[in-house]
């Protein structure tokens, strides 16, 4: 099956500092990938969708200039958390789609817990 | 946009058989669909319903009414490895977006 990894799995930083997430599609090529925020105890919430060779779409409230995408190549989108602060600690989950799957069927990466401290 | 509604908690004993509704509202349709996560992991995918009626996978089903705006995820023969957060999941076109309702917690009793 489709298989995605992130990378780290956790990480710690302190306040004002920057986080890179790396997002990969192991064995299918993703011409889109999504991230996510998840909080302790509540759902999914979309950040953005990274697109291969273009700009990131960022859903609303999310700001661009904070959370930097990347998507430079087919299998790795990277997820920079810029002059990161406490509020920023959540779970950051990615995911991808592979092509001719059924149509709602996303493969997450395992997650990455971001501790700011 | 979508919203999708789920009850927060359900808990049960093994064996047993539990239903998780799923109430939507959107303003356009991709089908629903059903993941699971279990603490600290990644949402798995469960199942998907495009059309009206039951899609049966092993131990889970599923079904969707498009009329009712409603769904519901059925659960049987639970065990003890079925305790884990439960997502009804709408969209997938318009750019694969999909959103996530809020989870229903399930926990599985012996």
């Amino acid at each position: 099956g489709a298989v995605v990894s992130q990378h780290p799995s956790w990480v710690i930083c302190k306040s004002g500092t920057s986080v890179k997430i790396e997002c990969r599609s192991l064995d299918f090529q993703a011409t889109t990938m999504f991230w996510y925020r998840q909080f302790p105890k509540q759902s999914l919430m979309l950040m953005a969708t990274s697109n291969e060779g273009s700009k990131a779409t960022y859903e609303q409230g999310v700001e661009k200039d904070k959370f930097l995408i990347n998507h430079a190549s087919l299998t790795l989108s990277t997820l920079t958390v810029t002059s990161a602060h406490p509020e920023d600690s959540s779970f950051y989950i990615c995911s991808a789609r592979t092509a001719g799957g059924p149509y709602n069927e996303q493969f997450f990466g395992p997650g990455t817990r971001l501790t700011v401290l | 946009g979508q919203s999708l509604e789920q009850p927060s908690e359900v808990t049960a004993v093994e064996g047993a058989i539990v239903q998780i509704n799923c109430t939507y509202q959107t303003s356009g349709f991709y089908g629903l669909s059903w993941y699971q996560q279990h603490d600290g992991g990644a949402p798995t995918f469960l199942s998907y319903n495009a059309l009206d009626g039951l899609e049966e996978t092993g131990r889970f089903s599923s079904f969707l009414s498009r009329s009712d705006s409603y769904g519901y995820l059925l659960l049987q023969e639970l065990q003890m490895k079925d305790s884990a957060s439960y997502f009804c999941v709408g969209g997938g076109a318009a750019g694969n977006k999909l959103t996530f309702g809020g989870g229903t917690r399930v926990l599985v009793k012996p």
